[in-house]
């Protein structure tokens, strides 16, 4: 079955440590995407890439980095510039266009503390 | 800067009322998006509405929109308790050759037995 994963479930962090967050397709979307969800909020974009090896920033990528080596890979690493990292991180993909009906397909998640 | 806001931001509500959702953007999109999310879970898709006067149904959803006023219903027929949820509402921005999604704030619905 095609789907996105998201690994590990849960994570825990201790200051001054960088994570890294996965997350693989196999939908053959060229367009990849991390969202933040703080609790009892909405989501907001921290990266986004539309093909492989570019990438741009979203509305709070400080404190984040990414890579996009491969199509259905998109890892999001979180570094220890991040002050309050401790949120539920979801990955998505999509196509790159707007076809009819296109629409994102969202991960599992994970939720990251910070002990 | 595109704005999404939903509203209300919480709902409860007894079995077997109707009631809508709004959601509400600051400038032009191609589509509008609605997706759930159940408590500590992922987004699932639930319509995609595509130009001006789109209506989706989906058992008791019914998603609708009006691109010209910027504003797109969610409206719960007879509501029952597995409705309970998170619902969201994105618009889509093509922005430095890009698509980027932009998500309300949500709406937590809580049905009450």
């Amino acid at each position: 079955d095609g789907g996105i994963t998201q690994s590990p479930k849960y994570l825990f962090r201790k200051e001054g440590q960088n994570v890294t967050l996965s997350c693989e397709q196999n939908l053959n979307h060229d367009a990849m995407y991390w969202y933040r969800q703080d609790p009892g909020q909405g989501l907001r974009l921290i990266y986004y890439s539309q093909i492989v090896n570019d990438f741009q920033k979203g509305d709070i990528a400080e404190g984040y980095s990414v890579s996009r080596e491969k199509k259905e890979s998109f890892p999001l690493t979180v570094t220890s510039a991040q002050k309050n990292p401790t949120a539920f991180y979801l990955c998505a993909s999509s196509v790159p266009g707007l076809r009819v009906s296109d629409t994102q397909y969202f991960g599992p998640g994970t939720r990251l503390t910070v002990l | 800067e595109l704005k999404v806001e939903q509203n209300p931001l919480f709902l409860s509500m007894q079995e077997g009322k109707n009631y809508t959702i709004y959601c509400n953007y600051s400038t032009t999109s191609d589509r509008l998006y609605w997706y759930r999310q159940d408590p500590g879970k992922s987004l699932e898709s639930l319509f995609v509405l595509l130009s001006n006067g789109a209506v989706k149904q989906e058992g008791r959803l019914m998603a609708s929109l009006d691109t010209k006023a910027r504003l797109s219903t969610l409206h719960i027929t007879a509501a029952v308790h597995d409705l309970s949820a998170t619902y969201f509402c994105a618009v889509v921005l093509f922005t430095s050759g890009t698509y980027k999604y932009i998500f309300g704030t949500g709406t937590r619905l809580k049905v009450l037995a």
